[in-house]
């Protein structure tokens, strides 16, 4: 039983690429979604997903794209990778609100 | 709407002593509230959390938390800390009523142990 993976686990990017993040859960969780984590300023909510094959706008869902073709996976895109999203990326999944499980963290760098 | 207040961003403490980090939340609706540790370099776990019933909640490692809804508060306690425990703690709230189980954070607690 994995929970919940990510990848990749770092990337670097130049002003303007644009890469997908994978996020796969192996707990038949209903739920999933994609934070940011900036310091200073906890876990901020960019997308979420309450079932296969919908999506959501969280608290900062500017210049990202989501999709969840199937249950287990969440894809976060970015389309122009801007400087600002320089960032900590987590994603999360869960089945009640009771509570969250999440992966280990994706590390991107825009430069 | 819910929020999250952590008041110290950062917290010092001698090894085997005992610590209190500090979270206030503001919300309309009734919540579930939890602590979440990060270790440096990873993901986030659940420490422990608050559903319903006792208000002392006790979680992983020894820690614990009282929910006080009087004062909207849900301090995280530990009364002899290692090491071990130098971690970023992060409190949230959620909805209880939502279906979407989103939840909302703190902006964390940095606990740095000195031997």
């Amino acid at each position: 039983n994995a929970g919940v993976t990510q990848t990749p686990k770092f990337r670097v990017l130049k002003t303007g690429q644009s890469m997908t993040l994978l996020c796969a859960q192996d707990m038949n969780h209903e739920y999933m979604y994609w934070y940011r984590q900036d310091p200073g300023m906890g876990l901020r909510l960019i997308h979420y997903s309450v079932g296969e094959g919908t999506t959501a706008k969280g608290e900062v869902p500017d210049g990202y794209n989501v999709s969840r073709l199937k249950k287990q996976n969440f894809l976060l895109g970015l389309e122009s990778a801007a400087p600002s999203q320089t960032s900590v990326y987590f994603c999360a999944s869960s089945q009640t609100s009771s509570e969250q499980f999440f992966g280990p963290g994706t590390r991107l760098t825009v430069l | 709407a819910q929020s999250v207040t952590q008041l110290d961003s950062q917290v010092p403490v001698f090894e085997e002593a005992p610590v209190e980090l500090r979270c206030n939340y503001s919300s309309s609706v009734s919540v579930y509230l939890f602590w979440y540790v990060q270790y440096p370099n990873q993901g986030l776990q659940l420490l422990l959390k608050y559903l319903s019933g006792s208000t002392l909640v006790k979680g992983i490692n020894g820690f614990e938390a009282e929910f006080n809804k009087s004062q909207t508060s849900f301090h995280l306690r530990k009364p002899s800390v290692h090491i071990s425990d130098t971690a970023e703690y992060f409190c949230a709230v959620s909805d209880r009523s939502s279906s979407a189980s989103k939840i909302i954070f703190g902006s964390g607690t940095r606990l740095s142990i000195r031997p």
